[in-house]
């Protein structure tokens, strides 16, 4: 079945540090993917997704690129800010209708200054 | 504002007490669904709706009910809840290119 891996947490970084969180995937066909954030407190708030193969997700500084030849979505950032400090998920979502999101466990980030 | 809104945010409850957490969107979407967040097990799926009057079963149902009588609304319904159930609950509304948009959450207890 479609499944979704992330890099065990916790990272932690200093303010303007270079930031990767990696994330791979096993699904048939070509899902969807998506890089959700959740803030403490908070629900989840869609960061970035991608659709098709090579196609690059961007939002708030951070990217991801749809990489199908190694089935990964990993999410990057140039320069790390403290209120980046969250819980990230990868996720995605299977081209056939009514298919639920598969989501990763999740990799909480924290920034120091 | 386009919104998914849950209540209550915060309850908590006694073994067999009946609850049910309501859920609301107001983007006219067609598919909800609802997961609990657990320590270490990430998002797990409950039950989604694919439109008004249609509900399928998720990866965790058991203990669980809903129900979608009208587009907007999609509630959680526990008959009768138990301490494993404790966690914390999101509903969620798809938009039109199956991005989900998800609710504030709701952290229940249950003694």
């Amino acid at each position: 079945g479609n499944s979704v891996t992330q890099m065990e947490g916790p990272v932690t970084l200093s303010e303007e540090a270079f930031l990767t969180i990696n994330c791979t995937y096993t699904a048939t066909g070509y899902p969807s993917l998506f890089w959700y954030v959740q803030y403490p407190g908070e629900g989840l708030q869609l960061l970035l997704k991608a659709t098709k193969a090579d196609d690059k997700g961007s939002n708030k500084g951070f990217e991801a690129t749809y990489r199908k030849e190694t089935t990964s979505f990993h999410l990057e950032k140039g320069s790390v800010q403290v209120s980046d400090s969250a819980v990230y998920f990868c996720a995605l979502r299977s081209n056939q209708a009514g298919t639920a999101l598969i989501f990763g466990k999740g990799t909480t980030l924290s920034v120091s200054s | 504002e386009a919104q998914v809104t849950q209540n209550p945010r915060y309850l908590i409850t006694v073994t067999g007490k009946k609850l049910t957490v309501t859920c609301s969107q107001n983007m006219n979407h067609e598919y909800m669904s609802w997961y609990r967040q657990d320590p270490g097990l990430g998002l797990r799926q409950i039950y989604y709706s694919m439109n008004v009057e249609v509900t399928d079963k998720g990866d965790v149902p058991e203990g669980y009910k809903v129900s979608r009588k009208e587009k907007r609304n999609f509630p959680l319904i526990l008959e009768s809840p138990s301490p494993n159930q404790t966690s914390l609950y999101f509903c969620a509304s798809n938009g039109p290119y199956n991005e989900q948009f998800f609710g504030p959450g709701t952290r229940l207890t249950v003694l």
